[in-house]
């Protein structure tokens, strides 16, 4: 079955550390995207790619890096600059404009 | 003001009620729409596209308004299992959607 496929489910960072969290589709889709969500706080969004070597970044991109060399993947680095990382991540991707977004299960990140 | 806006309930309903979201979007150029369902500590997950003409999906409804700028989504016969959360999506041709922040749901028995 085609998805998207977040790992891991739950991570734990350490004050100062990068993390990377993992996003894979095989939904051949072009468009993919990282998404923060707080507790009872709506989406927000961090960095988008529409094309395989091409990313934007979203509303709340510091303290967040990302790449996307192949068309399946997007990972997200959280890095140490980011200072309020806990957080439910979510990674979708989608065909276009036109069509709705394919979520992952997403990550839970919290720093102990 | 943002760029869509839900009120954010929530909404308590008992069994069998019919109850209705509005969302409201600021962007005339907005050109797809979108409600999505999101259980607690769960991703979201498409309930429904929404079109000019309005479309059904058993007991869910979907309008959208252009002319005032918002969409709709009725329930009708409420299910305890429709105690969600419920997000509009407002999109543009191309290029990254916005979210509202929700209305929150509460089937009662």
């Amino acid at each position: 079955d085609g998805g998207i496929t977040q790992s891991p489910k739950y991570l734990f960072r350490k004050e100062g550390q990068n993390v990377t969290l993992s996003c894979e589709q095989n939904l051949n889709h072009d468009a993919m995207y990282w998404y923060r969500q707080d507790p009872g706080q709506g989406l927000r969004l961090i960095y988008y790619s529409q094309i395989v070597n091409d990313f934007q970044k979203g509303d709340i991109a510091e303290g967040y890096s990302v790449s996307r060399e192949k068309k399946e993947s997007f990972p997200l680095t959280v890095t140490s600059a980011q200072k309020n990382p806990t957080a439910f991540y979510l990674c979708a991707s989608r065909r276009d404009g036109n069509y709705g977004y394919t979520f992952g299960s997403g990550t839970r990140l919290t720093v102990v | 003001r943002k760029e869509v806006e839900q009120d954010p309930g929530p909404f308590n309903v008992p069994e069998g009620a019919t109850v209705a979201f509005n969302c409201t979007y600021s962007n005339s150029a907005s050109q797809s729409f979108f409600w999505y369902r999101q259980d607690c500590r769960k991703e979201p997950k498409l309930l429904m596209s929404v079109y000019s003409s309005g479309n059904e999906d058993g007991r869910f409804t979907a309008q959208l308004n252009r002319a005032s700028q918002y969409i709709s989504l009725l329930i009708r016969d409420s299910k305890l299992s429709d105690s969600a959360t419920y997000l509009c999506v407002v999109s543009p041709n191309a290029g990254k959607s916005t979210f509202g922040d929700g209305t929150t749901l509460t089937v009662k028995p």
